[in-house]
């Protein structure tokens, strides 16, 4: 079964200071999906960010980044100089790349930021 | 333009009360499912389907029904609503059953069952 933690049920930072959100996720599958999502405080779903298994490839978007790191099973999102903007719910998730977890997107629990004027 | 519709985008009834949460996309997706977010909850998946007339359960389906008749339609059917189905519902598609693909959501339905 797929499972993914997020630890930081919430974290509040000042303006213009760096902050990373932890996902741990957990699998059988070789091959699977982690994706990341923002919901800022209107309510809908942002998409971020796909990576699959096979691409350990760290990502850098803006301010925004990214270190997928198969080792210890962790995907974590790191937002360089934080604005108030930022504030949102960030929520981690997988998907498997065989079977049903493939039609499965199992999410974690959310990380609400705050980022703070 | 793209997009997931939602109706109602709210809605507060009785228990017992039988309702219907519409779901639409335009964008010829395969699959489309349904999610519900809980506070300390995160989403959890209801269900799923990976095309016209193929349906399965997610991680929480009691208490709920789906239909897929139409590729673009995926209908989330409440027969006898509980309060503890009190929560913000989305629904979700994207291209084909591959899990390669990102899911594009709806823009949320508040559901409050008293």
């Amino acid at each position: 079964a797929q499972k993914v933690t997020q630890a930081q049920t919430e974290i509040s930072v000042v303006e213009k200071e760096d902050v990373t959100l932890d996902c741990v996720y957990e699998t059988r599958d070789t091959t699977y999906y982690l994706f990341w999502y923002k919901q800022p405080p209107s309510g809908e779903l942002v998409f971020l960010i796909r990576r699959n298994s096979f691409d350990e490839q760290n990502e850098i978007s803006g301010r925004y980044s990214w270190n997928f790191q198969k080792s210890t099973s962790s995907f974590n999102f790191t937002i360089t100089a934080s604005q108030v903007v930022d504030s949102a719910v960030y929520f981690c998730a997988l998907s498997e790349g065989s079977g049903a977890g493939s039609y499965q997107l199992t999410f974690g629990k959310g990380t609400k930021l705050s980022v703070i004027p | 333009e793209a997009q997931v519709t939602q109706n109602p985008r709210y809605l507060i009834t009785v228990t017992g009360k039988k309702l219907t949460v519409t779901c639409s996309q335009n964008m010829n997706h395969e699959y489309m499912s349904w999610y519900r977010q809980d506070p300390g909850l995160g989403l959890r998946q209801i269900y799923y389907s990976m095309n016209v007339e193929v349906t399965d359960k997610g991680d929480v389906p009691e208490g709920y029904k789906v239909s897929r008749k139409e590729k673009r339609n995926f209908p989330l059917i409440l027969e006898s609503p509980s309060p503890n189905q009190t929560s913000l519902y989305f629904c979700a598609s994207r291209p084909s059953g591959r899990a390669t693909y990102e899911q594009y959501f709806g823009p949320g339905t508040r559901l409050t069952v008293t």
